[in-house]
């Protein structure tokens, strides 16, 4: 299986702050990552698919980058709603992965 | 609306077997595959297996593979994730995904877009 390791796993940080989550696959995944949002007692909710493509609906302060083995996602000003645990998974084979997740405060 | 509706909290005893459901409505539930997904505090979201309803094609993770078995009712737009005999390890809670696909060089890349609001289950002994 190909592991997803996400870094930091834990950020505070203030409101308007820029904020960058880092993740890294074991192999080479193209650009078939995706990114969540899952806040206390939800389901995970899709923000970044395709590596970089911003899924409908969400802010455009979320934004997603790389391909290969290394991959971000940007908040570009965070806001008190952002605050939640943040997943990157693969989906270039299956069984498909999760990173173990970047848990987000507002300090 | 694309929706997927899950059944309710369950509390069960080890070896005892259960069968939890994902609804799906407002889309071709019959043309999109359909996945769960664990959630524990030890080892975070993990996959567990795929579903297609059009013809019941189905690919289990191999940490899953004879643990459980992934169902559907094509008639109720209904997908099915049974347990035959719990563990206490089964504790935990399950959402089900729509998974919908990229397709590049005649290949489907397939990603979860809408989710369940996930079942609680709860073995004890």
């Amino acid at each position: 299986d190909i592991q997803m390791t996400q870094s930091p796993s834990t950020l505070s940080a203030s409101v308007g702050d820029r904020v960058t989550i880092t993740c890294r696959a074991s192999q080479f995944i193209s650009i078939w990552l995706a990114w969540f949002q899952q806040k206390p007692g939800q389901a995970p909710k899709l923000l970044i698919y395709k590596a970089s493509s911003l899924e409908s609906g969400v802010p455009s302060r979320f934004s997603g980058s790389g391909s290969g083995t290394e991959f971000t996602l940007t908040i570009s000003s965070l806001q008190p709603d952002d605050v939640a645990t943040y997943y990157c998974q693969q989906y270039n084979n299956y069984p498909y992965t999760f990173g173990q997740g970047t848990k987000l405060e507002i300090k | 609306e694309v929706r997927l509706v899950q059944s309710g909290a369950e509390v069960k005893k080890t070896g005892e077997s259960l069968q939890i459901s994902c609804k799906g409505s407002g889309y071709g539930f019959t043309t999109s595959w359909i996945g769960w997904v664990r959630q524990t505090p030890g080892k975070g979201l993990e996959w567990m297996g795929i579903i297609y309803p059009g013809d019941s094609d189905s690919k289990y993770s191999p940490s899953f593979q004879g643990r459980v078995t992934l169902l559907v009712d094509k008639s109720l737009g209904t997908a099915y994730l049974h347990w035959s005999s719990l563990e206490a390890s089964d504790t935990a809670m399950y959402f089900c995904a729509r998974l919908v696909g990229n397709w590049y060089n005649a290949y489907y890349y397939y990603y979860a877009d809408v989710w369940g609001e996930g079942t609680s289950v709860t073995v004890s002994s």
